[in-house]
C-alpha cells in the first residue's frame, strides 16, 4: 500500500508555454499533499502544501500566481507551472500524507524532470 | 526556521565497512522519517520513529531516535553497493504537520 504516482515522468516545453503535474495517491486517501521541487544531489525544497477542498499555502519565497496548485480529491493534486521559464526546470516531487495512520509519513511519486527550453 | 543538520554530507566508502549517519536538531519531533532515494526517482521511506530512545532493524539498518526526539542516527553494517544513494532525514514537527528535511547524505559504496 501508500503507492503515489505522477504524471507525466518527464516533460519537456518551450519557454511560456504552461505545464500541468499530476499526483495521485493510488491506494489510500491524502488530507495533504506536498509538492517539492529538487536541484541535482540537493535535499527537496518545499514548495507548498496542498489540502483537499481548501487553498494550498506556500512556502516563502514561492510565487502562488506561477505554481498554480488544486487539490480537487482526496487522492488527486495539480501543481501547474504557468509560463514557464528555463530556470523553473528542475526536479518536481510530489508527496501524499495518509488520512489514517500514525507517524505522519509522506509517500512520495516519482518525480517529474521539467525541462523548459 | 527549524532546522535538521545532516552529516555527512557525502561519503564515499568500501563494500564491507559500517557507516552511520547523523540527524540532528534543536527542535522536539512528534516523528521522524528516513528516506532512501536514488537519480530521478522519488525518495522511498525506510522508516519511521515515533518514540525516544526507539530503535528500528531493517536488515542491515539501524535506526535509533534519540531519548529527547530530536535527534536520529542510521547505521549500516557491511555496506554493499546496492545501499548506494541518497539518504534523507525528515522531522515531523509536534502540532505543525510539515516535514523538515536535511541535507542528504549522499552515500557511494564502492564494490
Amino acid at each position: 500500500g501508500a503507492v503515489v504516482s505522477q504524471h507525466p515522468s518527464w516533460v519537456i516545453c518551450k519557454s511560456g508555454t504552461s505545464v500541468k503535474i499530476e499526483c495521485r495517491s493510488l491506494d489510500f486517501q491524502a488530507t495533504t499533499m506536498f509538492w517539492y521541487r529538487q536541484f541535482p544531489k540537493q535535499s527537496l525544497m518545499l514548495m507548498a502544501t496542498s489540502n483537499e477542498g481548501s487553498k494550498a499555502t506556500y512556502e516563502q519565497g514561492v510565487e502562488k500566481d506561477k505554481f498554480l496548485i488544486n487539490h480537487a480529491s482526496l487522492t488527486l493534486s495539480t501543481l501547474t507551472v504557468t509560463s514557464a521559464h528555463p530556470e523553473d526546470s528542475s526536479f518536481y516531487i510530489c508527496s501524499a500524507r495518509r488520512a489514517s495512520g500514525s507517524g505522519n509519513e509522506q509517500f512520495f511519486g516519482p518525480g517529474t524532470r521539467l525541462t523548459v527550453l | 526556521t527549524q532546522l535538521l543538520e545532516q552529516s555527512p554530507q557525502f561519503l564515499s566508502i568500501q563494500e564491507g565497512e559500517n557507516l552511520t549517519v547523523y540527524c540532528n536538531s534543536s527542535s522536539v519531533f512528534s516523528s521522524l522519517q528516513w528516506y532512501r532515494q536514488e537519480p530521478g526517482e522519488g525518495p522511498v521511506l525506510l522508516v519511521t520513529v515515533v518514540t525516544g530512545g526507539e530503535v528500528k532493524k531493517l536488515k542491515r539498518l539501524t535506526f535509533q531516535f534519540g531519548d529527547a526526539r530530536k535527534d536520529s542516527s542510521l547505521h549500516i553494517t557491511a555496506a554493499q553497493p546496492g545501499d548506494t544513494g541518497l539518504y534523507l532525514c525528515a522531522g515531523v514537527h509536534t502540532n505543525a504537520g510539515k516535514s523538515t528535511f536535511g541535507d542528504g547524505t549522499t552515500l557511494t559504496v564502492k564494490p
